[in-house]
């Protein structure tokens, strides 16, 4: 299948400061990626859709001024989460769908990146 | 909005017994549905799908069938293994994002 790679796995970072999530499509172009939040021993929380050349669209509740997406190719998103705070602290994953024309709307996942805040 | 309802966990199982995760769904459109395990440490990795009803998706001895009647697309193993210890989501995709189930944890004892 697709192969989605995302970096860094793991992060560890002082409560202000921000940092960057990539979430890349190694063998396919990606119009579109997702991002999503899973908390520990809970589901995953769609947070956006990221769109190739266009603003992402954000789910009710989430900040977009805190987690700024862009998704400037169509292989790569990036997620910044600024002035992060401990509550930030969460496993983010990234995904990017393949085969729509085929009709499988099948997603691809990354790795996902945990992220913990001091 | 699309959503997925699915059997709360945890589930604890000794080895070689039979497995069934509940999940329903409701959609105003034609989704495709999806089963997704997360093994300790790691991603998420699908592990079967249906994108029609009454298809069945199958992988690794687990099974579960698109029923539009009952909305419905249960997991079921015959027989699980120790190794089959992990979570799984339930999931659907209809105008191309993916919503998940809350997940059950099982466990599977020797």
């Amino acid at each position: 299948g697709a192969v989605v790679s995302q970096h860094p796995s793991w992060v560890i970072c002082k409560s202000g400061t921000s940092v960057k999530i990539e979430c890349r499509s190694l063998d396919f172009q990606a119009t579109t990626m997702f991002w999503y939040r899973q908390f520990p021993k809970q589901s995953l929380m769609l947070m956006a859709t990221s769109n190739e050349g266009s603003k992402a669209t954000y789910e009710q509740g989430v900040e977009k001024d805190k987690f700024l997406i862009n998704h400037a190719s169509l292989t790569l998103s990036t997620l910044t989460v600024t002035s992060a705070h401990p509550e930030d602290s969460s496993f983010y994953i990234c995904s990017a769908q393949d085969g729509w024309a085929s009709g499988s709307r099948e997603l691809f996942f990354g790795e996902g990146s945990r992220l913990t805040v001091l | 909005g699309d959503s997925v309802t699915q059997m709360e966990g945890p589930v604890t199982l000794s080895e070689e017994a039979f497995l069934t995760i509940n999940c329903t769904y409701t959609a105003t459109g034609y989704p495709s549905l999806f089963w997704y395990v997360q093994y300790p440490g790691e991603g998420l990795q699908l592990l079967l799908k249906a994108t029609k009803a009454d298809d069945k998706g199958s992988n690794k001895g687990f099974e579960a069938t698109y029923r539009k009647e009952t909305t419905s697309f249960h997991l079921e193993k015959g027989s699980v293994q120790v190794s089959d210890s992990a979570v799984y989501f339930c999931a659907l995709s209809d105008q191309g994002d993916m919503r998940f189930g809350a997940g059950t944890r099982l466990t599977v004892k020797p």
